[in-house]
């Protein structure tokens, strides 16, 4: 079984750019998740969907970020523009459901440098 | 939302001694208890889980116990190796909150 994917698995950029972060999850899971881990932190939630629907994003700072899913597999993050505290490592998730029941496989990262 | 603690935050141990993280949580709805293993520069793994319902759960040298009335949660690493040397997350709540890690170092 292909594990969740994530592109790509690293990205440098400079301050007020803008980067942008794929994720295809497991066949078949319905729930997908992004992180935020930085450096010596564990991951922190930023979205959870369900299907192509958004079941949490209260930690994701909308003010830069943005995550669609449109067709209910794929998602996309992205951060316009970025600050230098945005370096961490982007972790996609995703689960056959949401809630405990369901076990979350997390992908490789990718992982982001602003300088 | 969920508040998770861990420590300590960096342990030592040496090969074949036990090692022991433990973790606190606040919100007592919180029902589903996982830790995660990752290794330097890789993707976390779930290594084992316990939910509300049990107290202690076992695999092979690895355990968790739960006490649901003091909302804290431990693992427990019987037997350590050297390539048990990782960081280790606890995480709790429905929207998983991740424990800072624990940094456990395992020398021959």
């Amino acid at each position: 079984e292909a594990g969740v994917a994530q592109s790509p698995r690293y990205k440098i950029i400079e301050k007020r750019q803008s980067v942008a972060f794929w994720c295809n999850p497991i066949s078949g899971h319905a729930t997908l998740y992004w992180y935020q881990q930085i450096l010596g932190q564990g991951p922190k939630l930023l979205i959870q969907f369900q299907n192509n629907g958004v079941v949490d994003d209260s930690q994701l700072p909308k003010d830069r970020f943005s995550a669609e899913r449109l067709k209910g597999v794929d998602s996309t993050l992205k951060i316009q523009p970025a600050k230098l505290e945005d370096s961490a490592v982007y972790l996609c998730a995703s689960s056959l459901g949401q809630g405990n029941a369901y076990e979350q496989y997390f992908g490789p990262g990718t992982r982001l440098t602003v300088t | 939302g969920e508040n998770v603690e861990q420590h300590p935050s960096t342990l030592s141990v040496q090969e074949g001694d036990s090692a022991v993280i433990k973790c606190t949580y606040s919100d007592s709805a919180s029902n589903y208890f996982p830790w995660y293993k990752q290794e330097l520069g890789k993707r976390p793994q779930l290594i084992i889980d316990i939910r509300s319902n049990v107290g202690e759960k076992k695999d092979q040298r690895i355990a968790v116990t739960l006490n649901k009335t003091a909302k804290h949660f431990s693992l427990h690493i019987t037997e350590t190796q050297p390539e048990d040397s990782a960081v280790y997350f606890c995480a709790g709540g429905y929207a998983l909150n991740f424990g800072k890690g624990t940094s456990l170092l395992v020398t021959p």
